[in-house]
């Protein structure tokens, strides 16, 4: 079964907003991993949050953990066309690795 | 360095057939693994190895074998081909187990 899972299935902005894409979760975990899947490739990862930190930054990237609600935030600011592609959440619990079904998002030019 | 190198890109089986995915990594990781891609169900661990020799179940691995008998090299075996096992076969590698993973650009398999 999917430990995590993404909201929304689908998202679609204009060039220049922001996208925010939430991930929630069911049991305890290590950390957190952010990956980015374009059409027709393998995921790329993004960013790891740990389990006891609660926000992280990478260039337009901000992700937010809150363990106690079992759910993680990511937000793209100042989206380019070029971020169109598949979000995806994965939780890491002692090798146990569980990828969402994806948010799928769409920046128009 | 060319990541993690997956062969081939696309495989055709019939129902009760065996094959291998090859998966090689040129980045001195310990931790491989496999993951098949279903439409709308994200991605679901098959097998995953901590080191060479050594190998362990993931989240679905019925149909499936897998050995780890170089820190390079991690292949996986499907047995009898189904038609459940239509998917996209992910391999991945990471230095150690919860450590952003590096993927390969997938095996698409399909079985008739």
């Amino acid at each position: 079964s999917q430990q995590g899972e993404e909201d929304p299935q689908a998202l679609s902005i204009q060039e220049g907003e922001n996208a925010t894409m939430n991930c929630s979760y069911k049991t305890s975990i290590n950390n957190l991993q952010w990956y980015r899947q374009n059409s027709g490739r393998g995921l790329v990862h993004l960013i790891l949050i740990r389990s006891n930190e609660r926000e992280k930054h990478s260039g337009r990237l901000r992700v937010t953990l809150d363990t106690s609600k079992k759910s993680s935030s990511l937000l793209i600011t100042a989206s380019r066309a070029a971020d169109t592609a598949s979000y995806f959440c994965a939780t890491d619990n002692n090798n146990d690795m569980r990828f969402g079904a994806g948010t799928r998002l769409t920046v128009k030019p | 360095n060319a990541g993690v190198t997956q062969t081939p890109k696309f495989q055709v089986l019939k129902t009760g057939q065996s094959m291998t995915l090859q998966c090689a990594q040129d980045m001195n990781h310990e931790y491989m693994s496999w993951y098949r891609q279903d439409p709308g169900m994200g991605l679901r661990l098959i097998h995953y190895s901590v080191g060479a020799g050594i190998t362990d179940q993931g989240e679905v691995p019925n149909g499936y074998n897998v050995s780890r008998s170089t820190t390079e090299d991690f292949p996986l075996r499907l047995l009898s081909a189904a038609p459940s096992q239509t998917s996209v076969y992910f391999c991945a590698s990471s230095t150690r187990e919860g450590q952003p993973q590096h993927f390969g650009d997938g095996t698409r398999l399909s079985i008739l």
